[in-house]
């Protein structure tokens, strides 16, 4: 199994500020994925980290305020861009395989708290 | 689309009492199906899955069994203890691309 870290493990920031959240892990991983867990819920899907080509990003996020970058097989960053409120959330970094039947593994999450 | 229902929390037990968290589907295809646990401060662990129908799958004492004629995947565990308070999440994968569906998550609370 993959072991993955996210740096940083907690934030708070400012409103109209941004942060960016990285993700590496300890082996190379075909599929990374980032989602959203806000206070109490399920997990949502932001979007599929390609690399070498842009994010794949679920309806309802956008690039312009979620950017990511793959630049090799073990590591992502998610940068979540003027900031909001209702931003504050738990930020999950996942991993798989397609030879694992989609099963992931996750990240320990970052928590953010937007004031 | 596909989907997952799984019961809601919060879900108390005493210690050693026996657990079930029901979990149905909806899905196109084969799914995979899987149990996730988070706990408090953390991210999730799979906790089990089942690949295919009748499978059962198992770990840390808990169980579920794949059951496509209706559609379930319930958890189990016969004697729940304090350390098991999390939430769980049902998920199920593989009919198409690489993405995951979760459940709502259930939360249990285990008092000694």
């Amino acid at each position: 199994s993959a072991v993955i870290s996210q740096k940083p493990s907690r934030d708070i920031c400012q409103r109209g500020t941004s942060l960016t959240i990285q993700c590496q892990v300890d082996s190379q991983v075909t599929m990374m994925f980032w989602y959203r867990q806000q206070p109490g819920q399920s997990l949502t899907l932001i979007a599929t980290a390609n690399q070498g080509s842009e994010a794949t990003y679920e309806s309802g996020f956008v690039i312009d305020k979620f950017p990511i970058s793959r630049p090799n097989l073990t590591f992502s960053t998610l940068t979540v861009s003027n900031m909001s409120p209702e931003d504050s959330s738990i930020y999950l970094c996942s991993v798989g395989d397609k030879s694992t039947y989609n099963e992931q593994f996750f990240g320990p999450g970052t928590r953010l708290t937007v004031l | 689309g596909d989907s997952v229902t799984q019961m809601e929390g919060p879900v108390t037990l005493s210690e050693e009492a026996f657990l079930t968290i029901n979990c149905t589907y909806t899905a196109t295809g084969y799914p995979s199906l899987f149990w996730y646990v988070q706990y408090p401060g953390e991210g999730l662990q799979l906790l089990l899955k089942a690949t295919k129908a009748d499978d059962k799958g198992s770990n840390k004492g808990f169980e579920a069994t794949y059951r496509k004629e209706t559609t379930s995947f319930h958890l189990e565990k016969g004697s729940v203890q304090v350390s098991d308070s999390a939430v769980y999440f049902c998920a199920l994968g593989g009919t198409g691309g690489f993405k995951t569906i979760f459940g709502a998550g259930t939360r249990l609370f285990v008092k000694a």
